[in-house]
C-alpha cells in the first residue's frame, strides 16, 4: 500500500549545523509530498509542499526536492538553528479529491547551541 | 483567525469508562479530519467528514469508536468503552475542501 519512510531519529546536531532528513515514498499514482513540523506543545503545522515532479519547496531555510525518479523527498536546511528542534513528518496525499495524508512515523530533531 | 481548537487538551480515564473529544474547526472551513497519533508514530486518519457527512470512516473502529459533525461545523469523537490501547493524541484538522489542512494541539488521552 501506499506509505511514507523516514529516517530514524533522534537527529542531534550543534547549532549552525547542515540538516538533512531522508523521507521515501511508496505511492500508486503521483501523490503531493508535504513536510510538516510540530514543535513542543504545538499542532502539526505545514512547512512546505511540492506538487510535482522536481519541484522544489522551500520554507524557513529549509527545502525539499520531489525526485520521482527515486521516490524521495529528502528535508534539508543549511545551517540549524535551536530554535528548529522539533519533530519533523514528511507526508503525501495520493490523490488531492480525497485529501487524506499518509505519515511517516517522524524524526525529532534536537539541536543544542 | 483563530486556528482549529481542540478540547480538552489532556484527558485522563481508567478503561471502561467512556471518553470525547470537541473539535471546532477554522470558520468556513467545511472537510474536518480526526487523526489518531500513537506514541512515536506519524498520524493516521481516522475520519473525514464533508459538511455534515462522513466521507471516509473506514479506519474508524466502528465497535467503540463514534464520531459526529452535527450542522457541519464542530465535531465530537467518543469512545466508549475505552482501553489501555487507546492511549494516543487525537488530532483534528480542518481544511476548505481539498486544499491545505491545518491541525488543531491535539488532546492527549491516558488510560489506566
Amino acid at each position: 500500500g501506499d506509505s511514507v519512510t523516514q529516517m530514524e531519529g533522534p537527529v542531534t546536531l550543534s547549532e549552525e549545523a547542515f540538516l538533512t532528513i531522508n523521507c521515501t515514498y511508496t505511492a500508486t499514482g503521483y501523490p503531493s509530498l508535504f513536510w510538516y513540523v510540530q514543535y513542543p506543545g504545538e499542532g502539526l503545522q505545514l512547512l512546505l509542499k511540492a506538487t510535482k515532479a522536481d519541484d522544489k519547496g522551500s520554507n524557513k531555510g529549509f527545502e525539499a526536492t520531489y525526485r520521482k525518479e527515486t521516490t524521495s523527498f529528502h528535508l534539508e536546511k543549511g545551517s540549524v538553528q535551536v530554535s528548529d528542534s522539533a519533530v519533523y513528518f514528511c507526508a503525501l496525499i495520493l490523490n488531492s479529491n480525497t485529501g487524506k495524508l499518509i505519515f511517516g512515523q517522524g524524526t525529532t530533531l534536537q539541536v543544542k547551541p | 483567525e483563530a486556528g482549529v481548537v481542540q478540547s480538552p487538551r489532556y484527558k485522563i480515564i481508567e478503561k471502561k469508562q467512556p471518553v470525547a473529544f470537541w473539535c471546532n474547526p477554522i470558520s468556513g472551513h467545511n472537510t474536518l479530519y480526526w487523526y489518531l497519533q500513537n506514541l512515536g508514530q506519524g498520524p493516521e486518519l481516522l475520519i473525514r467528514y464533508e459538511n455534515e457527512e462522513a466521507v471516509d470512516d473506514s479506519q474508524l473502529p466502528k465497535d467503540r469508536f463514534s464520531a459526529e459533525r452535527l450542522k457541519g461545523v464542530d465535531s465530537t469523537l467518543k469512545i466508549q468503552p475505552a482501553e489501555l490501547g487507546d492511549s494516543a493524541v487525537y488530532l483534528c484538522a480542518s481544511s476548505l475542501g481539498r486544499g491545505q489542512a491545518f491541525f488543531g494541539q491535539g488532546t492527549r488521552l491516558t488510560v489506566v
